[in-house]
């Protein structure tokens, strides 16, 4: 069974600093990875998504994929009091349209 | 460009009654997910389509729970009968070719 790890938080981070998120998943076969940004009450937004190993930049935002040990990462730069939400990890076995494996997801706060 | 549109955005009923629950997904996009997140078991898929047609209902939980594609612009979770435990936020998303999955408002469900 597919399964994907996140820490529940919450992780508190100063306004203006870097926020770092991580993700674990079991299914080595994995293909796509995606984090998605929620707000209380609200519905899972997409924020990145990486398909390669290393580094992908948009923004603030940074995604960092490692095949090799199953981990993926995002990183908040300039963190701002907005960037307050819970981040899901999703993971999706490739290969086409398949259904996204989420995590539970990290309580991000960010302190003024 | 209109986003994935769920309704109702709320649905309050009684055990045992019929729950249906309708999705219209992103023009154009040609493969739709049921989804459903609870405090406990955070955001799980339950079933997808690619082109109108099933592919993987094995998240659905039960006999209870059946969903339909009769065409492109449209689709439904059913429950019959509902019950407590059914009592969640159930998303619809939707994805074109090899493209991350767009999420609707989500239907907040309760189950008295």
């Amino acid at each position: 069974q597919k399964e994907v790890e996140q820490n529940s938080g919450p992780l508190s981070v100063p306004e203006g600093a870097i926020a770092s998120l991580n993700c674990t998943y079991s299914d080595r076969g994995s293909q796509s990875f995606f984090w998605y940004r929620q707000y209380s009450g609200k519905s899972p937004e997409l924020i990145m998504f990486i398909y390669s190993n290393g580094d992908k930049e948009d923004g603030r935002f940074t995604a960092q994929l490692n095949k090799a040990s199953q981990y993926v990462s995002l990183l908040i730069r300039d963190s701002q009091p907005s960037d307050s939400a819970t981040y899901l990890c999703a993971v999706n076995g490739g290969g086409g349209a398949d259904g996204l494996t989420f995590g539970k997801g990290t309580h991000l706060i960010i302190q003024p | 460009d209109a986003g994935v549109i769920q309704s109702p955005r709320h649905e309050v009923t009684e055990m045992g009654q019929e729950v249906t629950l309708r999705c219209k997904p992103i023009s154009g996009h040609n493969s739709l997910f049921w989804y459903r997140q609870t405090m406990m078991r955070g955001l799980e898929l339950l079933i997808y389509f690619n082109n109108n047609v099933p592919i993987d209902d094995s998240g659905m939980p039960e006999d209870r729970f059946s969903a339909k594609m009769p065409n492109a612009s449209f689709s439904t979770l059913k429950i019959q009968p509902s019950e407590p435990r059914d009592s969640a936020v159930y998303f619809c998303a939707s994805m074109d070719s090899n493209q991350p999955q767009h999420f609707g408002d989500g239907t907040r469900l309760s189950i008295l």
